[in-house]
């Protein structure tokens, strides 16, 4: 079945610190790739996207994402957290049935 | 530019009662979803439209319930009688263009329900 599978519910990073969000995709056919964001009491927001083309996909605050087909995975990264960071990223697929399946999030929370 | 207003943002219900959850798209916008967001989960698409018309509600339950989008702009959601299983959050999403993979979707802040 397809699906997308964010590894950690909960991840703790140091102000500064290197972000890194895990997902992986199962799928026979590489889907899109998504990454939203949902900061306190907002809606999900787009931070980033995979179509096709270039691999290495750049988001805005600074977060990049790659897809890496042989892993199936679409890890989300940022060099240096700050506060603002702090929220719960989604990772999601579209697998050619124009719907988004989404993981079950990520919540970021940022240690000052 | 107005994003996508739901209401209400809180909702607190005995079970067996009814209850609807509005939303406003960003205008313009002829594609609408509903989403529904379990505790600890990520979003499940219900229903999305395209103008006034209902093209993929495979995962509504529709013995209980129901949605239109009435003129292609406003749309509601229903769920009569409603169980403990409903507790939720409801969100609607509207996007430009045929989305996701050509568009982004704009999404609501969403509607809280707590079915009692």
């Amino acid at each position: 079945a397809q699906s997308v599978t964010q590894l950690g519910s909960h991840v703790s990073v140091s102000e500064g610190a290197l972000v890194l969000l895990r997902c992986n995709y199962s799928s026979s056919v590489p889907p899109y790739l998504f990454w939203y964001v949902q900061y306190p009491n907002q809606g999900l927001q787009l931070l980033l996207k995979y179509t096709t083309g270039a691999t290495l996909v750049k988001g805005i605050n600074g977060f990049e994402a790659e897809f890496k087909k042989s892993e199936t995975s679409f890890h989300l990264t940022k060099p240096s957290a700050h506060m603002s960071d702090a929220a719960e990223y989604f990772c999601a697929a579209d697998f050619g049935n124009e719907k988004l399946t989404f993981g079950t999030g990520t919540r970021l929370t940022i240690i000052p | 530019e107005a994003g996508v207003v739901q209401s209400p943002r809180y909702k607190i219900i005995e079970k067996k009662q009814p209850v609807a959850f509005w939303c406003n798209p960003i205008s313009g916008h002829n594609t609408l979803y509903w989403y529904r967001q379990n505790l600890g989960q990520g979003p499940e698409l219900l229903i999305r439209y395209e103008n006034e018309e209902a093209v993929d509600d495979s995962q509504l339950p529709k013995d209980r319930f129901s949605a239109e989008r009435l003129k292609g702009v406003d749309s509601t959601l229903k769920i009569q009688p409603a169980e403990l299983g409903d507790s939720a959050v409801y969100l609607c999403a509207s996007s430009l263009v045929r989305a996701p993979n050509t568009g982004e979707l704009f999404f609501g802040e969403g509607s809280r329900l707590t079915v009692l």
